[in-house]
Formats: structure tokens, C-alpha cells, sequence
């Protein structure tokens, strides 16, 4: 299993700025991974961090909006660039592992609870 | 392509009644069913997933039924509790590693 540490929890930031959320996992993985929340909705990928190389984004999604650097198996950092209020949402990392008892495979931080004004 | 759907978007239920879930999915090539849950101000944990080649699973107070011909997932909640009250997601795998999501059902658990 994986233990997931994500901050800030929550923050509240200002049109036009941005902000980076950080994701440190107590364990070595290949695969780590960025979700987006919106409100009411289901959990859409926004890309995966691979560690020492550019990382993936899916459909929707690019690298200047959305920057994310993976400099070891243990972290990786999203930036949500030049934020609107549409980027209002949970930001959550996740990772790949092996549960410990069970078939878990995907594991997921506590989230970042963003607020653009 | 692949879509997850939920039948309901919220759920009240009398503590003590049992809850049901409901999920639909549209991809016929899935590996195995996820159900997650989420506390509010948490990331979703997950509680029990069942293989594509199975029809029932239970586990502590929970069971997933599967119905391949429709196309149909479940999670059961037997003895609902207030802890119970969450956001229940359910997953699809394909292919081991592509996780395609639900879009949530809020359980409230009235005490």
C-alpha cells in the first residue's frame, strides 16, 4: 500500500496567479497520477508524472496550463498556471501500488480543495 | 467509448437500512469493478472491487453484485451507519490500468 501526503489542503488564490500542489508518497512508485474534481462530477485524468521525462496529459489538458514535475519515485508537483474561476476544483494525486491485503491498486491523496476568485 | 454512469445522485437512508448503489457501465472489456468512497475534505478509499468473471463479492457490511448482461454494478450497504454518509464512486478497469470513473452518489445516513 501507499500513503499519500498532498498540500495545501485547501486554498483560495486570485485570478490570474498560480498555485502548486505538492504530492510526497512514503514509498517508491512508477506511476503517479493527476485528477481533477469539479464540482458534482467524476474524477477526470489530467495527466500521469513520469519520473525523468515529460509527463503525459490527457485529451483537454496541456503542459503550460497545467505544469507537473516528477523529480524522484516519491513526489511530484502539479501547478495549476494562470488560474481562472473555472479552475475551481479538487486536485487530487494518486498512485499505483499493490495493496497490502487487498486488490487496491489506485491510491489517492486527500485532495486540494482550489478556489479561484 | 467508455462511459460510467450512476443511476442516482443522492441516496437518504434510515441508519440501520440497507443501502443500495447503483452503477452502470458501457465497456465490455473491463478487467475488474472498483467501489470507492469519499468523505468530504478526503480522497476517495476504496472499499471492495469484484473481477469481471464474478457475480457477487462481499465483504464487512458490503457486497457487490455484478450483472455482465446488463451491464449492471451494485455495492449494498447492509446496516447502515451514520460513518456510512459519503460520496460512493464506482470504477472500471480496463486493462489493468485505466480507471474510468462514476460520477458519484451521495449517501445520507438520517441518525
Amino acid at each position: 500500500s501507499a500513503v499519500i501526503s498532498q498540500k495545501p489542503s485547501r486554498d483560495i488564490c486570485q485570478r490570474g496567479t498560480s498555485l502548486t500542489i505538492q504530492c510526497q508518497v512514503d514509498s517508491q512508485v512508477t506511476m503517479m497520477f493527476w485528477y481533477r474534481q469539479q464540482p458534482g462530477q467524476s474524477l477526470t485524468l489530467i495527466a500521469t508524472a513520469n519520473q525523468g521525462s515529460e509527463a503525459t496529459y490527457e485529451s483537454g489538458f496541456v503542459i503550460d496550463k497545467f505544469p507537473i514535475s516528477r523529480p524522484n519515485l516519491t513526489f511530484s508537483t502539479l501547478t495549476v498556471s494562470n488560474m481562472s474561476p473555472e479552475d475551481s476544483s479538487i486536485y487530487l494525486c494518486s498512485v499505483e501500488s499493490l495493496g497490502a491485503t487487498t486488490n487496491e491498486k489506485l491510491f489517492f491523496g486527500s485532495g486540494t480543495q482550489l478556489s479561484v476568485l | 467509448g467508455e462511459s460510467v454512469g450512476l443511476h442516482l445522485p443522492t441516496l437518504s437512508v434510515q441508519e440501520g437500512d440497507n443501502s443500495i448503489i447503483n452503477c452502470a457501465y458501457s465497456n465490455s472489456a473491463s478487467d475488474y469493478f472498483i467501489w470507492y468512497k469519499q468523505e468530504s475534505g478526503k480522497g476517495p478509499q476504496f472499499i471492495i472491487d469484484i473481477r469481471s468473471n464474478m457475480d457477487k463479492r462481499q465483504g464487512q457490511r458490503v457486497t457487490v453484485l455484478l450483472n455482465k448482461t446488463v451491464k449492471h454494478l451494485s455495492l449494498q450497504i447492509a446496516a447502515t451507519q451514520p460513518g456510512d454518509s459519503a460520496v460512493y464512486f464506482c470504477a472500471d478497469v480496463v486493462a489493468g490500468n485505466q480507471f474510468y470513473f462514476g460520477t458519484g452518489t451521495s449517501l445520507t445516513v438520517i441518525p
